[in-house]
């Protein structure tokens, strides 16, 4: 257990349908990433916030809409994606937002576009 | 940001110690070595890290050479739930962004 939980772990949708991933961190950390890990491709950063400020968004598709009420959940809404789309989507969260603050990730969902 | 170059697999004996290389040899002087790991459907681990001195911890424990151009991390005594996907990465201490290559497949056999 790293004290970020995600659900849910596993999500099929179709290209038509609207879902959300949601993120919780009970690490008292001010900073939490969503990154994209598809099949034999590296890690992507997708979006950070510091503070519930979105201080990043590595130009992600409007299909993909984050949202951080507090700093403890962070939420990604999902709409008309596609097959490409597909893949283990991991929370992160660290202290800050800096290169020496270790990030501790979640367990990633595995998303099915059809 | 320095690019890191570490062998594509490892098979290691379970109980032995696994020694997983790195080189970076165009590290830079604020740059840190970060070790992640990440089992198969599971969200990457933090290991370890350091940006000189040796550090150890209870995972595992990094050794950095003088000049910082490589890296070896050790798990002391491995077990068949270290089987994973170690990724060596360097960071600034302005730089958040973590990426990881591909890493070194460690197989832990009994």
């Amino acid at each position: 257990e790293t004290g970020v939980t995600q659900t849910p772990r596993h999500l099929v949708m179709g290209m038509t349908n609207k879902k959300s991933l949601k993120c919780e961190q009970h690490l008292g950390h001010n900073a939490m990433y969503w990154y994209k890990q598809s099949a034999k491709k590296p890690l992507e950063l997708m979006f950070v916030y510091n503070f519930k400020e979105q201080t990043e968004n590595n130009s992600v598709p409007s299909r993909f809409s984050p949202e951080c009420p507090n700093s403890s959940h962070l939420f990604l809404h999902l709409h008309t994606l596609q097959p490409e789309d597909s893949a283990l989507y991991l929370c992160a969260s660290s202290q800050d937002v800096g290169g020496v603050e270790t990030q501790y990730f979640g367990p990633g969902t595995r998303l099915l576009v059809l | 940001d320095a690019k890191t170059t570490q062998p594509t697999s490892m098979d290691c004996a379970e109980g032995r110690a696994a020694n997983l290389p790195c080189n970076h040899s165009t590290i830079s002087g604020n740059e840190y070595v970060y070790w992640y790991r990440q089992i198969h459907s599971q969200g990457p681990q933090y290991i370890i890290h350091g940006l000189k001195n040796n550090e150890t911890n209870e995972m595992a424990s990094l050794i950095i050479t003088e000049d910082r151009k490589s890296s070896t991390l050790i798990l002391p005594h491995a077990t068949l739930r270290d089987t994973a996907v170690y990724y060596c990465i360097v960071l600034s201490n302005n730089d958040y962004k973590l990426s990881f290559g591909a890493g070194t497949t460690v197989t832990v056999r009994a």
